[in-house]
């Protein structure tokens, strides 16, 4: 089993739609998970930072850990155009150094206007 | 604005040749990163560096070394290019201030999109 599960997609929705993505993970010591976003032909951006279990919210964007289930979610609420992206969930155990960080495959995100 | 840039956009090289991929960050950051990102494989860490002189293996270092002599520059080298190299190549960079949670983030470059012919 994998460290890290992601489904690539894609995922095509209409513009105005809730977002759902998905992440699940195998190793329980993990506790600081991201979410980074991909614009084609671009590097990625972090757009989601949360420690541990729970809910952090950032305009349209929700992000929830399930440490229990060992399953983390990144909602957009009334989607855009412009969040066409790939999505990549990251997560470790130390946070500090990045040397160690985990990334998902990625989602393959379009909204369809 | 902070930014990482790489030197080439695209690279088209042949089986065998050396090949060197330049990253420079304008944000003094301790740590860089070298990552490669294939379809179906996700980004895969090849090697990193959290100070002048110093590198770490990553995942996948086989065929790969790297050099930094000044903290804002962190090359990638491969020493003869095979055509399983060929992939995109991402630069990062980070500070590893002590726990502040989105300040630890990772800044990438653009990308360099190597094809060994």
């Amino acid at each position: 089993q994998k460290e890290v599960e992601q489904d690539p997609g894609p995922l095509s929705v209409p513009e105005g739609a809730i977002v759902s993505l998905n992440c699940t993970y195998s190793n329980s010591a993990f506790q600081y998970f991201m979410w980074y976003r991909q614009y084609s032909r671009k590097g990625p951006e972090l757009l989601m930072y949360t420690y541990s279990s729970g809910n952090k919210e950032d305009g349209r964007f929700t992000a929830q850990v399930d440490k229990s289930s060992k399953y983390i979610s990144l909602f957009i609420r009334d989607s855009q155009p412009s969040d066409s992206a790939t999505y990549l969930c990251a997560m470790n155990e130390y946070g500090g150094s990045q040397g160690n960080l985990i990334f998902g495959k990625g989602t393959k995100l379009s909204v369809k206007p | 604005d902070v930014k990482v840039t790489q030197s080439s956009r695209y690279l088209v090289k042949r089986t065998g040749e050396k090949v060197f991929l330049e990253c420079v960050q304008d944000m003094d950051h301790e740590n860089m990163f070298w990552y490669r990102q294939d379809p179906g494989l996700g980004l895969r860490l090849i090697y990193f560096s959290y100070d002048v002189k110093m590198k770490e293996k990553g995942d996948i270092p086989e065929g790969y070394s790297v050099s930094r002599e000044k903290k804002e520059r962190f090359s990638l080298i491969l020493e003869s290019a095979s055509t399983n190299q060929t992939s995109m190549y991402l630069c990062a960079s980070s500070n590893p201030t002590p726990r502040t949670g989105e300040d630890e983030k990772l800044f990438f470059g653009s990308g360099t999109q190597l094809s060994v012919l």
